[in-house]
């Protein structure tokens, strides 16, 4: 399985952009980047998932680098609400999810 | 149901005694996996089945931990003689099918607290 490393934790105004970064430079050709993330209390939400493409839906966007080396989540207008734990996670195929220990977002009033 | 749903919300244990914890798949979902997430850390990989079939289990930290899902439903994973390190969050997720592009639904979890 490829691994991912992330910042601990990061703070964000709110209203302004989140930019969540990733990395995963020992990424397979035919693995897929997901992103979930953690509010207190509460399990896992899937966010967004990309392959090399850049991806847009209504919650995120994913910024995937031309070599898929490294990704950047971002949430275009933070509210307090978004303040969560974010995992960035490689899924190998066939198999299964496995986290790391993510990047702590703390969205600021 | 419309998502997945896992019972107990919370169940405390004494040391050395058995205990069961449930998951219920989003109806048609193939794959199913298990969690233990301790405080502070994030989700680690316990175990997954598609359907009946348990193929990966490398996650489960002892023979104290049996994970089931007889008929490609539900699914029950138990913990024999626990201990104060079993302490955790134990999160199930199911997704449709073991494809590469399909998203996860994760239930709330089951607070398991041995004492």
């Amino acid at each position: 399985d490829a691994k991912t490393t992330q910042p601990t934790s990061m703070d964000c105004a709110e209203g302004r952009a989140a930019n969540l970064p990733c990395n995963h430079s020992t990424i397979s050709g035919n693995e897929y980047v997901y992103w979930y993330r953690q509010i207190h209390s509460q399990g896992p939400q899937y966010i967004i998932h990309g392959l090399k493409n850049n991806e847009t839906n209504e919650m995120a966007s994913l910024i995937i680098t031309e070599d898929r080396k490294s990704s950047t989540l971002i949430l275009p207008h933070a509210t307090l609400r978004d303040t969560a734990v974010y995992y960035c996670i490689v899924r190998v195929w066939g198999g299964d999810m496995r986290f790391g220990a993510g990047t702590r977002l703390t969205v600021k009033p | 149901g419309a998502g997945v749903s896992q019972s107990p919300r919370y169940k405390v244990a004494k040391r050395g005694q058995d205990v069961a914890l449930r998951c219920d798949p989003i109806s048609g979902h193939v794959s199913l996996f298990w969690y233990q997430q301790a405080l502070g850390q994030g989700p680690e990989f316990l175990t997954y089945f598609q359907n009946e079939a348990q193929l990966d289990k490398s996650g489960l930290p002892s023979d104290r931990f049996f994970a089931e899902r007889p008929e490609g439903s539900v699914s029950t994973l138990k913990i024999q003689r626990t201990q104060q390190e079993d302490s955790a969050v134990y999160l199930c997720a199911s997704s449709e099918l073991q494809a590469v592009n399909t998203e996860a639904f994760f239930g709330q979890g089951t607070r398991l607290t041995v004492v």
